[in-house]
């Protein structure tokens, strides 16, 4: 199964931007990157997915290096309900989940 | 719309006995995973369907764990003869198709005494 590697934990303050690594250097050409967030409790959320470019939604945006062997995921501005585990996976059919980023966000 | 729904969301059986996990994924939504979850660990995979057939189910852990999906929509995760490492939340997942964003229910937790 195509990898994933990223931070245990990271720390953010409230209303600045947040910029979680994710290394991914096995993937294969057709290997999307995806990102699911996990709050205590409740199940992983989508948050956002990409193949090249980099994109855009109303959560977060992706930015997808060239050789495709890294990404970063990026909150523009944290609030304190994105304090969660940040997953970054690599989807073709069945989907591995790592261990993933837990973010702190201090008021 | 309605999201991923997971029944019962709580579950707790005697070791050795049957139990059923039932998953309504998203209407229209071709793809259907489970997992499972333990404290402080990220989703492990189980099965993933492409409509009513298995499509990979490698990761179920023995065979005493079976999933089937017999229309396409309704998925039920049967366990049998529990053991009390099979304690965890079981997640299910559905998304439009093959490589689409997958979309997660609350989870059941089930706790094998």
């Amino acid at each position: 199964d195509a990898k994933t590697t990223q931070p245990n934990s990271m720390e953010s303050n409230e209303e600045e931007p947040v910029h979680l690594p994710c290394n991914h250097s096995t993937i294969s050409g057709t290997d999307y990157i995806h990102w699911y967030r996990q709050l205590p409790s409740q199940g992983p959320e989508y948050v956002i997915h990409g193949l090249t470019s980099n994109v855009n939604n109303r959560m977060a945006s992706l930015a997808i290096a060239e050789d495709r062997k890294s990404s970063t995921l990026i909150l523009h501005r944290a609030t304190l309900r994105d304090a969660a585990v940040y997953y970054c996976i690599l989807r073709d059919e069945r989907v591995t989940f790592g261990g993933g980023t837990r973010l702190m966000v201090k008021p | 719309g309605a999201g991923v729904s997971q029944t019962p969301s709580n579950k707790v059986t005697e070791k050795g006995k049957y139990v059923e996990l039932r998953c309504d994924p998203i209407s229209g939504h071709t793809a259907l995973y489970w997992y499972r979850q333990s404290l402080g660990q990220g989703p492990e995979f189980l099965i993933y369907f492409q409509g009513t057939g298995a499509a990979d189910d490698s990761g179920l852990p023995n065979d005493r764990f079976f999933a089937v999906r017999p229309e396409g929509s309704v998925s039920t995760l049967k366990i049998q003869r529990t053991e009390r490492g099979d304690s965890a939340v079981y997640l299910c997942a559905s998304s439009l198709n093959e490589g689409g964003g997958q979309y997660f229910g609350p989870g059941t937790r089930l706790t094998v005494t």
